[in-house]
């Protein structure tokens, strides 16, 4: 497996216009997660997946954010509209549901550089 | 959710054994203990994990006291190449309930 993948690897936009991050988990994987990374904030929790259903969007920041799962292997993070603060790296991370109970082992893609002017 | 503190960062030479304490007073008896790293422009990477005692794996050891309220990991002579920054985290999973927060994590720098 080619891990998790996310698109695209650098995204710089201006203020105002939508933004659409996209991620592939690892195949047969049952949770998806994004996050948010920054300087100030380190890695935030934005909302994860279990089997395409959210869970929990406690995380996600506004109203401008938001996020879809239609299937097993296709995930996207939507910000509309953008804005200067929204600039950070944000990671895709998958896990499976089976294991030990608490393993909470994630694989995480390699992030999308998001830059808003 | 249980809050992790560690260090900032951390200096070490090649060749020597790092440990990095992560304390995390309030942990609740379902949570188990995670490590990642992280290199620059890239996601983190599990290391390891344990719930109580010690764990080790090919990589790293991990020690949880029996109060269960701080751990360490424990790198083994540590090379150039484990220069990145290490998180703790402490949270667990169940079916349908998913609780994991990173904290700041620890920079840790290998010097030649």
């Amino acid at each position: 497996d080619a891990g998790v993948i996310q698109s695209p690897r650098h995204e710089v936009t201006e203020m105002g216009q939508e933004v659409t991050l996209r991620c592939k988990p690892i195949s047969g994987h049952d949770y998806l997660f994004w996050y948010r990374q920054t300087m100030m904030r380190g890695l935030e929790l934005l909302i994860y997946f279990n089997n395409n259903v959210p869970i929990d969007d406690s995380g996600m920041p506004e109203d401008r954010f938001s996020a879809k799962m239609p299937n097993a292997s296709f995930s996207t993070l939507k910000i509309q509209p953008s804005e200067p603060r929204d600039s950070a790296v944000y990671f895709c991370a998958s896990s499976l549901e089976g294991g030990s109970v608490g393993n909470t082992e994630a694989f995480f893609g390699q992030g999308t550089r998001l830059t808003v002017v | 959710l249980a809050k992790t503190t560690q260090p900032i960062s951390m200096d070490s030479y090649e060749g020597q054994e790092v440990n990095i304490t992560c304390s995390h007073n309030n942990i609740a008896t379902n949570d188990y203990i995670t490590w990642y790293q992280q290199f620059p422009s890239q996601g983190p990477r599990f290391i390891i994990q344990g719930y109580k005692t010690k764990v080790t794996n090919e990589v790293a050891s991990l020690f949880i006291p029996a109060d269960r309220k701080s751990s360490t990991l424990s790198l083994p002579r540590v090379s150039l190449s484990d220069t990145a920054v290490y998180y703790c985290l402490v949270g667990f999973r169940r079916a349908g309930s998913y609780q994991l927060t990173f904290g700041k994590g620890t920079k840790l720098s290998v010097i030649p």
